[in-house]
Order: structure tokens, then sequence, then C-alpha cells
């Protein structure tokens, strides 16, 4: 059974503070890595996607990848209120014919005014 | 653009009825997938289908949940007879295919279930 594993939190952080989240997955070979933001109530909504090993930014957001390590992570810069959701990380499964995503349960980040 | 169409959004039953649900995805998605998040965990995928096909249903309780996609386009979930443990967010998303290029999940909001 692949895993990802994420901190459960509450993730309390001040407003224009650095929000670091965390991740780890169990399956070697996987290749592709995402972030998705999931407000209460709502479904997911894919806000980062990384698949090279290093930094990728875009905007706020910067996703980092190790695959040595089976870790990737999401650093959310100058947080916002708005910010405050769970944050779900989702790791890619490949097999014959199919291309899926194992998520994990999810950190909860709460942004502080 | 259109995004994924799920209905109905609420549906609360005794348990060992039975209920089902309707997912169109986005216009032109092959693959299309049904997840199932329970309260405070992440989507758990059900089932995924590649047009009418079934690709991976391993995680499907054959026993009491079947889905079909008929024509390659809507699909329905179908739990009968429902169990408490069943109570969750039953979350359709849809994909331009399976490669990595295309392979970005668009969902829909989801159809939560309540079994009393």
């Amino acid at each position: 059974q692949k895993e990802v594993e994420q901190n459960s939190g509450p993730l309390s952080v001040p407003e224009g503070a650095i929000a670091s989240l965390n991740c780890t997955y169990s399956d070697r070979v996987s290749q592709s890595f995402f972030w998705y933001r999931q407000y209460s109530g709502k479904s997911p909504e894919l806000i980062m996607s990384i698949y090279s090993n290093g930094d990728k930014e875009d905007g706020r957001f910067t996703a980092q990848l190790n695959k040595a390590s089976q870790y990737v992570s999401l650093l959310i810069r100058d947080s916002q209120p708005s910010d405050s959701a769970t944050y779900l990380c989702a790791v890619e499964e490949s097999g014959a014919g199919s291309y899926q995503l194992t998520f994990g349960k999810g950190t909860k980040l709460s942004v502080i005014p | 653009e259109a995004g994924v169409a799920q209905s109905p959004r609420y549906k609360i039953i005794e348990k060992r009825q039975s209920v089902a649900f309707w997912c169109n995805p986005i216009s032109g998605h092959a693959t299309l997938y049904w997840y199932q998040q329970i309260l405070g965990q992440g989507p758990k995928l059900l089932i995924q289908f590649q047009n009418n096909g079934v690709v991976d249903d391993s995680q499907l309780p054959k026993d009491r949940f079947s889905a079909e996609r008929l024509k390659g386009v809507d699909s329905t979930l179908k739990i009968q007879p429902a169990k408490l443990e069943d109570s969750a967010v039953y979350l359709c998303a849809s994909s331009l295919d399976i490669t990595q290029e295309n392979g970005e999940l668009f969902f829909g909001e989801g159809s939560r279930l309540t079994v009393l």
C-alpha cells in the first residue's frame, strides 16, 4: 500500500509569516507531485505541481522536491488569512495503463490576522 | 468552460438503503475518477475510468458499491446497501487523459452522504 504522510496540524502562523507544509511518500518510482488546497466544505483545487528535484516558484507559493529523501514541501510566503485551508499532498502512481493520485490526509493551516 | 458537475449535493439515508450519485465530467476529458473523502482524511480513490472502460477498481467495495460510465461521458456511483461508515463526501474528478502532461485532476463540488 503506497502511503503519503502529512502532519495533520493544525499549523498556525501569523499573517505575513512563512507557512511550511511537509509531505513524505513511500513509492520511490513516483514522478509527479501535487499540492491541492481545500477550503472547508469545498472540493480540492490544484495550486502547485512539481516533477523535478529542486524548487518551483509560483507567486507566493514554492514547492520543493527531494526524490532521494522522498520528501516534498510547500512554502507559502506572506501568508494571508485567505490561505487558511487544508493542504493536501498528492503523489502520482503510474501502472499499466493508469495514472492516479494518492492523497495524504492533509495539513490544516490557520493564518492568524 | 463548465466544470465537473455532480448531483445531488447532499443526501441523507438510513442504513441498508440505496443511493446513487451522478457525475458529468469536463467536456473532452477521457479519464474520470470517483474518490471517497471521509471527514478529516484525504480523498481515497474508489474507481478510475478511461473512456467507458474501468482502469482500476481495486479499492471499490464491490459487495455494495458499483459504478458505470456508459458511453464514456457521464458516470454514476451506486451504494446498496449503505452502511454507517459510508458517510463521506463522494468526489468526482476528471482529466484529459492519463499522461503526466494531461493528468491534472479537476474536481466537482462533491456529494455529501450521511447514513443514519
